[in-house]
């Protein structure tokens, strides 16, 4: 069975400054991984994807992730935090037809 | 991608009743997936819906409280019945257009069960 764990529920970060928010995960054959954002009282709305090529993925709103087969991870990167970016980041994991989510991080930006 | 429109987007329910939420998509899909949310948390897959056969539930779901309709390619409905204060949660429905595609979610239905 897959997982995913995501061992920060907060992360804090100043506007302007990088972001990282962690995700390690667990799957039998080749990962399929994505991340997704949730805003306040909405869905879910998909940032990334690994599939497989370039470690380094490129996604939505200045997202990147990078693809660590070794220490199994897929961090999630950002060069300069918005304040727009304060939300709830989930990480996941695909294995058959089965999306599997992390617990969720809470990424603050302070002004 | 995809288009779904998720119906309600609240509400308050009565302990005993049920609530139908809707999930209208805007292509054809072949598979549809319901989430649940409990407060603070991650998501968990209630079950997978398919066309015209019956659902597949995950362990610790069961048809009796979460019946699931599939009539056609673009629609579902979710049925939580016998409603207790537990059941308050965040419902999403979700869909993929391939395989190794990512999938696209409703915005929702907050259910607070009073």
């Amino acid at each position: 069975a897959q997982s995913v764990a995501q061992p920060e529920d907060q992360v804090n970060v100043a506007e302007g400054n990088p972001l990282t928010v962690k995700c390690t995960y667990s799957v039998s054959g080749n990962p399929y991984l994505f991340w997704y954002v949730q805003y306040p009282n909405r869905g879910l709305q998909f940032l990334l994807k690994y599939i497989t090529g370039d470690n380094l993925v490129k996604g939505s709103y200045g997202f990147e992730a990078e693809f660590n087969k070794s220490q199994t991870s897929f961090h999630l990167k950002k060069p300069s935090a918005l304040v727009s970016d304060s939300a709830l980041y989930f990480c996941a994991v695909k294995a058959g037809n089965m999306l599997t989510f992390g617990g969720g991080t809470r990424l603050m930006v302070k002004p | 991608s995809a288009v779904i429109s998720q119906k309600p987007s609240r509400d308050i329910c009565q302990r005993g009743t049920s609530l139908t939420i809707q999930c209208q998509v805007d292509s054809q899909v072949t598979m549809m997936f319901w989430y649940r949310q409990q407060p603070g948390q991650s998501l968990t897959l209630i079950a997978t819906a398919n066309q015209g056969s019956e659902a597949t539930y995950e362990s610790g779901f069961v048809i009796d409280k979460f019946p699931i309709s599939r009539p056609n390619l673009t629609f579902s409905t979710l049925t939580v019945s016998n409603l207790s204060p537990e059941d308050s949660s965040i419902y999403l429905c979700s869909v993929e257009s391939g395989r190794n595609t990512e999938a696209f979610f409703g915005q929702g239905t907050r259910l607070t069960v009073v």
